[in-house]
Parts: structure tokens; C-alpha cells; sequence
């Protein structure tokens, strides 16, 4: 099984700031199948990156992915109030099983 | 415009059973693979289960094999997921997602989440 370690576990910073989310997994992600989601207490999650870079529908250009093998980043560029929520990572790397990182809490300083 | 509402979640004592049911619409549901993940109080996202297209390949986590199944009903455009011998630790959100395309497992739309809580 990929274990994803996401961190830091929280994140304080203010609107306008720029955030950057870090996903390191126990061994390479083939094909760079990883994912970002965003989610928002009560919520349910949304995808905002898939393919480690590339942008879900409707999901603003401030969000972007890089990285590739191990390590992946979410960077936020500037922050807007309604980006205050709990990111998470995904491998759907189907050679193991599907796995979830355990969550960033963005709050607000 | 796609949904996913899921229905069939509640309390129920350990050792009991429940199914939850996610109603399709705004696509065409025989076409995609279809997941449940499910999120325990304050954790994170747990992946649990999976079918494809035609229900011939389905895929349970190690937590939940041999107690849950995944099953759909195209002519329904419903997924299922039959719960027995629920645990303690079984009590969460449950989600159904749609697989993103062929390959693709990862979920752009997501139902609003149904509560099992397994209790006494």
C-alpha cells in the first residue's frame, strides 16, 4: 500500500497569502496519479487537481499541482476567505490500493 | 448537470446491517465506474469500494472485505453498498463518488454524504 504523509498538519496564514501544501508518498506514484481535494466542514470533498498538475473543472487558476514520483505540492497562490478548509491528497495508482493523506487544515491566522 | 443522492444511512446496534443507496442522474451512469469512501468523525477520507461499468470487477478495501459489498442496478442508475456486520468502528460519513473516466479513480463528483452510526 502508498502511504501518503501530508504536511504540515495546519497551515496558518491570511487572505492574500500564497499556501503551499506538501504530499509525500511511501514509494513512487506511477503515471502521476495523484489527486488534490478541498473540503469544507459538512462538506463534501471536491477535486481540484488530478493527474498531480492538472485542473478540475471549474477549479480557479489560483490553484495549481506540480511534483512527480514521491512528492507531490498544492500551491494556492493568493488566498481568498472561501479557501479556508482541509486539503487532502489521493493516489489512484490501481497497483495498490487507493489511499487518501491524512489532511492539511488551512485556518486562518 | 451531474447528482448523486445517496440515501439510506441511520443507527444501528454492532453486529447489524444496513444499505445505502446513491441515485444517479446527469450522465450516463453504465458508462462509469462507481466508488464509496467514507470519513470517520474528525478523520480523513477512507477508500472502500469499487465497480466498474458493468459490475463484472468489483474491489473491496482490507477493512471492509467479506463484511460490505458493492453492487449497482444500471436500469436504476443506483449504486449500492450492502453493510453486515457492522463495528463500532464502521461509524462514519459515507460518500459515492463517479470515477472521473475509464482508469481514472479519482471522483469530481460526490454525493452529500450519509451517517451510519454503529451503536448500542
Amino acid at each position: 500500500e502508498i502511504v501518503l504523509t501530508q504536511s504540515p498538519g495546519t497551515l496558518s496564514l491570511s487572505p492574500g497569502e500564497r499556501a503551499t501544501f506538501s504530499c509525500r508518498a511511501s514509494r513512487s506514484v506511477s503515471g502521476n496519479y495523484l489527486a488534490w481535494f478541498q473540503q469544507r466542514p459538512g462538506q463534501a470533498p471536491r477535486l481540484l487537481i488530478y493527474g498531480a498538475s492538472s485542473r478540475a473543472t471549474g477549479v480557479p487558476d489560483r490553484f495549481s499541482g506540480s511534483g512527480s514520483g514521491t512528492d507531490f505540492t498544492l500551491t494556492i497562490s493568493r488566498l481568498e476567505p472561501e479557501d479556508f478548509a482541509v486539503y487532502s491528497c489521493q493516489h489512484y495508482d490501481t497497483s495498490s490500493p487507493l489511499t487518501f493523506g491524512q489532511g492539511t487544515r488551512l485556518e486562518i491566522k | 448537470e451531474v447528482h448523486l443522492l445517496q440515501s439510506g444511512g441511520g443507527l444501528v446496534q454492532p453486529g447489524g446491517s444496513l444499505r445505502l443507496s446513491c441515485e444517479a442522474s446527469g450522465f450516463s451512469f453504465s458508462n462509469y465506474a462507481m466508488t464509496w469512501v467514507r470519513q470517520a468523525p474528525g478523520k480523513g477520507l477512507e477508500w472502500l469500494s469499487a465497480i466498474s461499468p458493468s459490475a463484472n470487477t468489483r474491489y473491496h478495501a482490507d477493512a471492509v472485505r467479506g463484511r460490505f459489498s458493492i453492487s449497482r442496478d444500471n436500469s436504476k442508475n443506483t449504486l449500492y453498498l450492502q453493510m453486515d456486520s457492522l463495528r463500532a468502528e464502521d461509524t462514519a460519513v459515507y460518500y459515492c463518488a463517479k470515477n472521473l473516466a475509464e482508469g481514472l479513480a479519482t471522483y469530481e463528483y460526490w454525493g452529500q454524504g450519509t451517517l451510519v452510526t454503529v451503536s448500542s
